[in-house]
């Protein structure tokens, strides 16, 4: 079955470092990778996708996310975060062609001033 | 533009009881998802509803149905309430647009005692 890998549940930095959550999936198909963003008290919303095409994606508030296909991996980065970034970030997949996400576990990250 | 709403916000149900769970979609949209969020977990797809049928389904029981009206809303039922079916429960919206990302309500959150 096809599953989403955070291996970072909790992550703690300070402001102005930088920034990295993994994500690995499992599926040798076609497939659509996304990064969404909970901030507290709001509802999901998207950060970036990746279809196709140049595999390094930019999204929403300077995060972006390199797509490396003999890795199965999609992975988050920022150069430099906010306070205001403490959220809970989730990756998800879905199949090409199909409107089913597939969601990792998540990963808490909270920045200190 | 109005997000996708969801009612009830927070509802405390018995175990055995039935629960009603209601969805209307961002302006735009005819394509309701539903998602199960367990504490500590990422979202898990439920079904999809388009055009007032079920279009796909994940891995819950039949306790588990929903609806779909010609104004788009939604509904999630769930009978015979277990312990394990409290959660947070999502609903996320899209459209024929197809940009493949869904905008997801703040969520209806149950508890099963």
């Amino acid at each position: 079955a096809q599953s989403v890998s955070q291996h970072n549940h909790h992550v703690i930095l300070s402001e102005a470092a930088s920034l990295e959550l993994g994500c690995n999936y499992s599926y040798g198909g076609t497939v659509n990778l996304f990064w969404y963003v909970q901030y507290p008290g709001q509802h999901l919303q998207l950060l970036l996708k990746y279809f196709s095409g140049d595999p390094l994606v930019k999204g929403i508030k300077g995060f972006e996310a390199e797509f490396i296909k003999s890795k199965f991996s999609f992975n988050l980065r920022k150069p430099s975060v906010q306070w205001s970034d403490t959220a809970e970030y989730f990756c998800a997949v879905n199949l090409y062609n199909t409107d089913k996400l597939i969601f990792g576990t998540g990963t808490r990250l909270q920045v200190f001033p | 533009d109005a997000g996708v709403t969801q009612s009830p916000t927070h509802l405390i149900k018995t175990r055995g009881q039935q629960v009603t769970l209601r969805c209307s979609p961002k302006s735009g949209h005819d394509t309701v998802s539903w998602y199960q969020q367990a504490l500590g977990q990422g979202p898990q797809f439920i079904f999809q509803y388009y055009e007032e049928e079920e279009r796909q389904r994940g891995n819950f029981p039949d306790r588990f149905s929903g609806h779909q009206f010609p104004n788009y809303s939604s509904e999630l039922n769930v009978n015979a309430l277990l312990l394990g079916d409290s959660a947070l429960y999502l609903c996320a919206s899209t459209g024929t647009e197809n940009t493949g990302e869904l905008f997801f309500g703040e969520g209806s959150r149950l508890t099963v005692l």
